[in-house]
């Protein structure tokens, strides 16, 4: 079955940069959307189509993607972005649906 | 507004069932793919299946392929999972969600315990 490959935990001082990094075979052909998810919370879309911002999503999150490598990155973290990231995308028919293996972000 | 709201989680035996729902509204039901979600306790997001807007296409992860049902009923706006010959280890709160694409709304979740 098809895999997305995220680090176990990224850490950042306050103001610094986090980058997420999500593998996977099928990347240089599906999006890569990203999701956060709090503690107790549902989780909330913060990129789509790689790159693209939904309305409300401070604009410190971007995303990118290269080859079989997809990257959220969150510019000057603050604390409150603390949370698990996800990201999500589609195996090579489009059928199979699949999120990454999550990464917990620290911002101390 | 969008609003999906989950129910018919709760304590069940292994080998047992249990049907779900998820109630949807401010957005044209009929329109859109649904998905359903879970998370065991601990762990990380699993995409379980998704339905069609006309239910004439339906998908599953591996592990759940003819043990759960994924259907809908547009007249009432609602997306079910009936969940057949269940295990210990898919103990999860289970997400229902609108399929933009991809996933951009979601209900709160409803727990499906299945424990002896």
């Amino acid at each position: 079955s098809y895999e997305l490959t995220q680090p176990p935990s990224v850490s950042v001082s306050p103001g610094q940069t986090a980058r997420i990094t999500c593998s996977g075979d099928a990347l240089p052909k599906k999006y890569a959307y990203w999701y956060q998810q709090k503690s107790g919370q549902a989780p909330v879309l913060v990129i789509y189509d790689d790159s693209k911002r939904p309305s409300g999503i401070p604009e410190r999150f971007s995303g990118s993607s290269s080859g079989t490598m997809a990257t959220l990155t969150i510019s000057g973290a603050q604390v409150e972005d603390e949370a698990d990231y996800y990201c999500y995308s589609t195996d090579s028919s489009g059928y199979q649906k699949v999120f990454g293996t999550g990464t917990k972000v620290t911002v101390l | 507004e969008v609003q999906l709201v989950e129910s018919g989680g709760g304590l069940v035996q292994p080998g047992g069932s249990l049907r779900l729902s998820c109630a949807a509204s401010g957005f044209t039901f009929s329109n859109y793919w649904m998905t359903w979600v879970r998370q065991a306790p601990g762990k990380g997001l699993e995409w379980v299946a998704n339905i069609k807007p006309d239910g004439s296409e339906k998908y599953y992860v591996d592990s759940v392929r003819g043990r759960f049902t994924i259907s809908r009923d547009n007249a009432r706006n609602s997306v079910y999972l009936q969940l057949n010959s269940l295990r210990a280890e898919e103990t999860a709160v289970y997400y229902c969600a609108r399929e933009g694409p991809p996933p951009d709304y979601w209900g709160q979740g409803t727990l499906v315990t299945v424990s002896s």
